[in-house]
């Protein structure tokens, strides 16, 4: 069984960083084509994706974020971890942690994805 | 950039309705789009990849269509289990992933 489980503040205040980790099991990012990421919504929102790590350590990043964003993995742990620089209120939003599978001849959709984790920026 | 632009944003149907959604996207892209369903306070959930292929598990009355820049989702009988709202995205190896703004499908 997959499953994938955010962790992080709940309350960061603007302009400060945050970290947010994914704790991931039942697949491993060693498995090759396999990557994990994060997609955000802000409250009543669409949703937004930011950051994908893969299993050879490419990074993805959105081109609006890229300069805010870091995505880094450990895979002994199963664990993912995404840094944001310099929050906003417009940050605020639930923050999903999600999983892109292997998929012959090409990219795949997201397939899996945790529970979210609500993150408000305010002083 | 690519952009992705679904419509309706709203709309309301009765139980067993035939319910269509549309997506499009800003230039080609061949058939990477999914679709996804969110239910309030919960995580979305893949239902179509590739246009048309539906995922394992989800009812035949889901069916996904298109290429190129047009798209459906198609609810060919709607239950009460389906209203919730739904999202396309695209998705292609070195780009990035783009989700439309949201269909929200409600009684």
């Amino acid at each position: 069984q997959i499953t994938l489980k955010e962790s992080g503040p709940t309350l960061v205040k603007p302009t400060q960083t945050l970290t947010l980790t994914c704790a991931f099991s039942g697949f491993s990012l060693n498995t090759i084509g396999v990557g994990v990421g994060w997609v955000r919504q802000p409250p009543g929102k669409a949703l937004e994706w930011l950051a994908l790590i893969y299993y050879n350590d490419d990074e993805r990043y959105n081109p609006s974020l890229r300069n805010r964003l870091a995505i880094t993995k450990d895979t002994s742990r199963s664990q993912v971890v995404l840094t944001m620089t310099n929050v906003d209120p417009v940050d605020t939003a639930t923050y999903f942690c999600t999983r892109e599978p292997f998929c012959h001849g090409g990219s795949c959709p997201l397939d899996h994805w945790g529970q979210g984790t609500l993150v408000t920026v305010s002083s | 950039d690519i952009q992705m632009t679904q419509s309706p944003s709203t709309l309301s149907a009765f139980v067993g309705d035939r319910v269509t959604i549309t997506c499009r996207a800003s230039q080609s892209i061949d058939r990477w789009l999914a679709w996804y369903q969110q239910k309030p306070g919960g995580a979305p959930k893949l239902l179509v990849s590739k246009a048309s292929t539906l995922e394992t598990g989800v009812p035949s009355r889901f069916s996904g269509s298109g290429s190129g820049t047009e798209f459906t989702l198609t609810i060919s009988s709607i239950q009460p289990d389906d209203f919730a709202t739904y999202y396309c995205q695209h998705y292609e190896i070195s780009s990035p992933i783009i989700f439309g703004g949201g269909t929200t499908v409600e009684i």
